[in-house]
């Protein structure tokens, strides 16, 4: 079974310019998270869909972050424009269960420095 | 604020030896995960617990609950160098289904 797959890996990019992150959830799997994780803290959860709705995204700094999943499954996170503290790894996780927290498969994640 | 939290922040011990790292929590909770982060990689999911459940065993892993105290702790037995790595708690709260909060870890070191 593949995994979750995340592009691209690293991104460097200036300040005020525009990031996008992709994100290709595991076959079947309904429910996509995406987190910040600053270094050394924890994940932070951003927003999450179960399908294309988003059932949580109060964590999610709207005026700069926007994110989707069309058709229920890749999702895109785009930051516009970016801050310095933006700088962090974004991990793309997914499960098969909604309601009770399933076991969430995590991808690689995107690590991205904003000079 | 973080609603779990994981401690000691790190530790270090010797190929062999035991580890051992808790998490608290403040709220009531569905069920609590353990999570292992290797360095540069994404998490990996090691065991989920029930709130109805004391503990529960996965190999060298041995994770127990306790709902009074809102706290559970993540014994690893015999520990190898591969297990050096942060281990992560993260809750599921009670009413806030579908959603898990992240402690910000105990980055765990195993020397040969």
């Amino acid at each position: 079974e593949a995994g979750v797959a995340q592009s691209p890996r690293y991104k460097i990019i200036e300040k005020r310019q525009s990031v996008a992150f992709w994100c290709n959830p595991i076959s079947g799997h309904a429910t996509l998270y995406w987190y910040q994780q600053i270094l050394g803290q924890g994940p932070k959860l951003l927003i999450q869909f179960q399908n294309n709705g988003v059932v949580d995204d109060s964590q999610l700094p709207k005026d700069r972050f926007s994110a989707e999943r069309l058709k229920g499954v890749d999702s895109t996170l785009k930051i516009q424009p970016a801050k310095l503290e933006d700088s962090a790894v974004y991990l793309c996780a997914s499960s098969l269960t909604h309601g009770q927290v399933g076991t969430q498969y995590f991808g690689p994640g995107t690590r991205l420095l904003v000079l | 604020s973080q609603q779990g939290e994981e401690d000691p922040q790190a530790l270090s011990i010797q190929e062999g030896e035991n580890a051992t790292m808790n998490c608290s929590y403040k709220t009531s909770i569905n069920n609590l995960q353990w999570y292992r982060q290797n360095s540069g990689r994404g998490l990996v999911h090691l065991i989920l617990i029930r709130s109805n459940e004391r503990e529960k065993h996965s190999g060298r892993l041995r994770v127990t609950l306790d709902t009074s105290k809102k706290s559970s702790s993540l014994l690893i037995t015999a520990s190898r160098a591969a297990d050096t790595a942060s281990y992560f708690c993260a809750t599921d709260a009670r009413g806030n289904a579908g959603k898990s909060t992240f402690g910000d870890g105990t980055t765990l070191t195993v020397k040969p």
